[in-house]
């Protein structure tokens, strides 16, 4: 089984401050983690995954995350918050590629002016 | 990329009507696709598996004469919320995996937009 715990239903940054948005994982075998961003009645838009590869992940609108074994990490983050990237956060852990994901219970990024 | 269309964005209905939703596939054929449900400021989860060509595989606790799946071709599945009741109210959210060798573009889910259900 396998289950992601996002820590923080609420982060509240000002503009141009760094973006940290924590998820830890639990599975049973090397997992495919992923971060989702999700935008008011919008579906879901892939920021970056893990699949093994570079335990660095580089995703689009500048964010990145980086894959922790040791901790069982995958923190998101970003070095300067723009408006534009207040929304809803998913993190997810999946068991092989392309198969059901489990999400986390979401973190909301408020960006102040 | 791979585009997933979900349609009725928005639905409405009165008590004890069905209402259906697609999922569309628009440029990849899906064999598998997932429907999720998420409530207000809360997590996705997992309703069902939809394999195309057999029944569809529920979680615990769906109920599946409620939620009727269906997976008929490559790029279409429905979802049929039968005798809807307002507690049905949610944003559906489906998602396909588009087949292929693994490290390739389809180890990725792709999402629909979601559909929003309000039953009066």
């Amino acid at each position: 089984a396998q289950s992601v715990t996002q820590l923080g239903s609420h982060v509240s940054v000002s503009e141009g401050a760094l973006v940290l948005l924590r998820c830890n994982y639990s599975s049973s075998v090397p997992p495919y983690l992923f971060w989702y961003v999700q935008y008011p009645n919008q579906g879901l838009q892939l920021l970056l995954k893990y699949t093994s590869a570079a335990t660095l992940v580089k995703g689009i609108n500048g964010f990145e995350a980086e894959f922790k074994k040791s901790e069982t990490s995958f923190h998101l983050t970003k070095p300067s918050a723009h408006m534009s990237d207040a929304a809803e956060y998913f993190c997810a852990v999946s068991l092989a590629s392309g198969s059901r994901l489990t999400f986390g219970e979401g973190t909301q990024l408020t960006v102040n002016p | 990329g791979a585009v997933v269309s979900q349609h009725p964005s928005w639905v409405i209905c009165k008590s004890g009507t069905s209402v259906k939703i697609e999922c569309r596939s628009l440029d990849f054929q899906a064999t598998t696709m997932f429907w999720y449900r998420q409530f207000p400021k809360q997590s996705l989860m997992l309703m069902a598996t939809s394999n195309e060509g057999s029944k569809a595989t529920y979680e615990q606790g769906v109920e599946k004469d409620k939620f009727l799946i269906n997976h008929a071709s490559l790029t279409l599945s429905t979802l049929t919320v039968t005798s809807a009741h307002p507690e049905d109210s949610s944003f559906y959210i489906c998602s396909a995996r588009a087949p292929g060798p693994p490290l390739s573009g389809a180890n990725v889910l792709t999402f629909g937009a979601g559909s929003r259900l309000t039953v009066l």
